[in-house]
């Protein structure tokens, strides 16, 4: 199961573009890359997936180069609800037992 | 839309009891999974479950834990023996199927062992 690492936390102010970047150098062939955001005494929300290239939904994109060793969530022009853990994660989707393996996350701050 | 939903919010429990998180997974959902939370720590995988049965397991789902899907709504954990290092967030979480990838988590239940 590939392993991934993101900074611990950042902070960013109103309005402005937040990227937050994710490595997995181990991932798979058929992992995908998911990204969920977590607000205290919350369950995990997913925000989007992906597998390679450029995502884009309502509320975030997902950039991914070319060699998947890495991955970059942007979220466009934050408020302070945005406030929460991002956590990055890697896992084959279309398994049956596809499991998520959580890391630290990144604490997002942002700030007025 | 469409929920999981988890009861209770709190339980409160003596260390030695038996203990049963319930859980609602969204209706049409077919993979089911059970994570914890420590406070202030990371999420943890437990067990997901397929078909009526167990999937996958980490290495915390030992014999003390055990899942069930009773009916064809709910899908519980129970916990035998309650130890002081089980007080966590317990989260559920459903998964529609293969191709879906999203899964979608409950709002939690937060067991204190005293």
């Amino acid at each position: 199961l590939a392993k991934t690492t993101q900074p611990i936390s950042m902070d960013s102010y109103e309005g402005q573009e937040v990227n937050i970047t994710c490595s997995h150098n181990n991932i798979a062939t058929n992992d995908y890359i998911t990204w969920y955001q977590q607000f205290p005494s919350q369950g995990p929300r997913f925000i989007i997936q992906g597998y390679k290239t450029k995502v884009t939904n309502e509320v975030a994109s997902l950039f991914i180069p070319a060699d998947r060793k890495s991955s970059t969530l942007s979220l466009p022009r934050v408020s302070l609800s945005d406030t929460a853990v991002y956590y990055c994660l890697v896992g084959a989707a279309m398994d049956s037992n596809y499991q998520l393996i959580w890391g630290a996350g990144t604490k997002l701050i942002i700030k007025p | 839309e469409p929920e999981v939903t988890q009861t209770p919010s709190h339980q409160v429990t003596q260390m030695g009891q038996e203990v049963i998180l319930r859980c609602v997974p969204i209706s049409n959902h077919l993979y089911f999974y059970w994570y914890r939370q420590i406070l202030g720590q990371k999420v943890e995988f437990l067990v997901s479950f397929y078909n009526n049965e167990i999937s996958e397991k980490s290495e915390i789902f030992d014999d003390q834990f055990s899942v069930e899907r009773p009916d064809g709504s709910n899908f519980t954990l129970k916990i035998r023996s309650t130890k002081l290092e089980d007080s966590a967030m317990y989260f559920c979480a459903s998964k529609a199927g293969v191709v879906e990838n999203e899964q979608f988590f409950g709002p939690g239940t937060r067991l204190t062992v005293l």
